[in-house]
């Protein structure tokens, strides 16, 4: 069946970088979308970026200031997200989803908590 | 960016009842807005896309409407399975935006 498997907890201190992974199968990695979201405590949902695993385009949030990076391993059907300069403020649950054919995300990855402490 | 404004925050009723949540689009983004069902410590999961698709194995008692800018999620028949929080998203346009969410508790 279709899963996202992503990467366990990481704990990391301000300033430092985390890279997270997201194993895809079940599906044609080619044929969706990537995208990383991310919720906060008590903040909503906050969209980061996505990536064609085909085509290797990619799109990111402004609000990251160019501190995110999405990456893919077609091999390992794999999609890669990293976030650098952490602060206290990154600290959050951080999901992966697939997107495809104008239909928004219906599958998603289990989630892996960032703690910047 | 497009702004969700998601209403109410909390909602409580019985099972049985019927609710209703609503989510307004700050500029128009035609039908491209999704439902989601969120338990604690869990990856939401999708209900609804396009404003008023029904997601594959969903319960028929969800359903969803549009009317301009404003969307509504309906629970027609509360379910005790239904206590979850709900956010809507907009996927019209980048950055993909969500509302606030709402929080449904069966009393």
């Amino acid at each position: 069946q279709v899963q996202l498997v992503q990467s366990g907890a990481e704990v990391k201190k301000p300033g430092a970088s985390v890279k997270l992974s997201c194993k895809t199968s079940g599906y044609a990695f080619t044929d969706y979308a990537v995208h990383w979201v991310r919720q906060a405590p008590g903040r909503r949902f906050e969209w980061l970026g996505w990536i064609n695993p085909g085509t290797v385009n990619t799109a990111y949030s402004q609000n990251l200031q160019g501190r995110v990076t999405i990456t893919r391993d077609s091999y390992a059907k794999t999609v890669y997200m990293e976030l650098n300069n952490l602060d206290f403020e990154d600290t959050a649950v951080y999901y992966c989803a697939r997107l495809c054919c104008g239909q928004p995300f219906d599958m998603w990855g289990q989630g892996t908590r960032v703690t910047v402490s | 960016d497009i702004q969700m404004t998601q209403s109410p925050s909390t909602l409580s009723a019985s099972e049985g009842d019927r609710v209703t949540i609503t989510c307004r689009a700050s500029q128009s983004i035609n039908s491209w807005l999704a439902w989601y069902q969120q338990k604690p410590g869990k990856a939401p999961e999708l209900l609804i896309y396009e404003a008023s698709n029904l997601q594959s194995g969903v319960p028929l008692r969800f359903s969803g409407s549009r009317s301009g800018t404003e969307f509504t999620l309906t629970i027609s028949s509360l379910q005790p399975d239904d206590s979850a929080n709900y956010y809507c998203q907009q996927y019209s346009g980048y950055p993909y935006t969500f509302g606030q969410g709402t929080k449904l508790e069966i009393k």
